[in-house]
């Protein structure tokens, strides 16, 4: 079974700093999906990012780029230039490229690092 | 329009009651999901249901049943509520359960209190 392990349960930046979370994940598979979720104090799951795990380069979305490195089986998040909308919970995640194991394609979550960004 | 509905948003119930969450999609996606956050934060699969097949996490109790009476909908029922089963359920959907482009919507999620 695929485990993601999210070693850092707070973090706290200062505002326009750069931060990095961390997540490694365990899998036998060697094609799925990678993905960082935000969680804002109003409960809404929010997509920042995503990674195909066969495309070697590196996913970015504006402030968000991920550090991928497939043989480490790790998968960090860097936010530069935090903004103080940038504070909420984030979760790594993971997903089944396709439908092994009786998996439908549900993620599979690490436990969350809780972000604070000082202004 | 909101993609992903749930309601209600919060649930305040009576241990040995049964309630319902209800979730629909507006997005003619073929697969949904129910979610659990427990008190920790940590979110896990219960279902996972397209047209042709549920799949149940085997830790979830057999109270927990989900019901679809069309694609857009799938519902959560649960009997004889407990005080563990406070938590918050997230409902999501995506086109299908495979490739890359189907990103899950999650819905707002319910906060369920049991006292």
């Amino acid at each position: 079974a695929q485990t993601v392990t999210q070693s850092q349960p707070e973090m706290s930046v200062q505002e326009a700093e750069t931060v990095t979370l961390s997540c490694t994940y365990d899998t036998s598979e060697s094609d799925y999906y990678l993905f960082w979720y935000k969680q804002p104090p109003s409960r809404q799951m929010i997509l920042v990012i995503r990674q195909e795990a066969y495309k070697q380069q590196n996913a970015t979305e504006n402030r968000f780029s991920v550090n991928f490195q497939k043989a480490a089986k790790s998968f960090s998040l860097k936010i530069s230039d935090s903004q103080l909308g940038d504070a909420a919970m984030y979760f790594c995640a993971y997903r089944s490229y396709m439908n092994y194991g009786g998996s439908q394609g549900n993620l599979i979550f690490g436990k969350g690092t809780k972000l604070s960004v000082k202004p | 329009d909101t993609a992903v509905s749930q309601t209600p948003k919060y649930l305040v119930t009576q241990m040995g009651n049964d309630k319902s969450i209800k979730c629909e999609q507006n997005l003619g996606h073929d697969t949904m999901y129910w979610y659990k956050q427990d008190s920790k934060k940590f979110l896990k699969i219960m279902f996972s249901y397209n047209n042709k097949e549920l799949i149940i996490n085997e830790t979830v109790p057999n109270r927990f049943s989900p019901k679809s009476p069309d694609k857009a909908h799938l519902n959560l029922h649960i009997n004889s509520l407990e005080l563990g089963d406070s938590a918050v359920y997230f409902c999501a959907s995506s086109q299908d359960a495979s490739g890359f482009g189907n990103e899950q919507f999650f819905g707002p999620g319910t906060r369920l209190t049991v006292l």
